[in-house]
């Protein structure tokens, strides 16, 4: 198992542009969600999804998409990239409750750059 | 919502000595409690977790300790190594539903050789 994947590992972008960070888990996984971290701000939650065609919003999700089509895939799409949105991503996912086991899982990250 | 905070947000330990990490949550409902560690430049990595009907839970070196009345639960990393310097993560689970996860600020604990 590859377990939780992302890319780009790196992306720099212009203030205006937009973009899609890829997310990608070969454990079946029901639940997949999508963090930013900043400095001082630990981990939190932009959008989650707890199967497939099922997302909602977490914590911050401003100025940021997410469809959930198939359960292996969870992109994060950034509409129109503001200097804010500068942050390392961190995508997640976990079997779900009636697996018997709340381990969640991440991948190792994209950091993303604003101009 | 749940809200989880941390402390303290940086600690240094001498190498062989132990280290406590304390975190406290606000829903009651909340009923599951995983450490993480991160180290830099990766994702974070579980590396104990404790349900609401276990008060402590051992794994060699580490230990989670979780008192349900008063909302809050420790780690505790005993016989400090080098290896072990890294950024750790305390969460808590709400259930029913929505069962998002939700993080403290994080320790960046530092061993001192």
């Amino acid at each position: 198992n590859a377990g939780v994947t992302q890319t780009p590992k790196f992306q720099v972008l212009k203030t205006g542009q937009s973009m899609t960070l890829q997310c990608a888990q070969d454990m079946n996984h029901e639940y997949m969600s999508w963090y930013r971290q900043d400095p001082g701000m630990g981990l939190r939650l932009i959008h989650y999804s707890v199967g497939a065609g099922i997302t909602d919003q977490g914590e911050v999700p401003n100025g940021y998409n997410v469809s959930r089509s198939t359960t292996e895939d969870f992109p994060l799409r950034l509409l129109s990239a503001a200097p804010s949105q500068t942050s390392v991503y961190f995508c997640a996912s976990r079997p779900g409750a009636r697996y018997g086991t709340d381990t969640q899982y991440f991948g190792p990250g994209t950091r993303l750059t604003v101009l | 919502g749940e809200n989880v905070e941390q402390h303290p947000s940086t600690l240094s330990v001498q190498e062989g000595d132990s280290a406590v990490i304390k975190c406290t949550y606000s829903d009651s409902a909340s009923n599951y409690f995983p450490w993480y560690k991160q180290e830099l430049g990766k994702g974070p990595q579980l590396i104990i977790d404790i349900r609401s009907n276990v008060g402590e839970k051992k794994d060699q070196r580490i230990a989670v300790t979780l008192n349900k009345t008063a909302k809050h639960f420790s780690l505790h990393i005993t016989e400090t190594q080098p290896e072990d310097s890294a950024v750790y993560f305390c969460a808590a689970l709400e259930p029913f539903g929505n069962e998002k996860l939700t993080f403290g600020t994080g320790t960046r604990l530092t061993i001192i050789p």
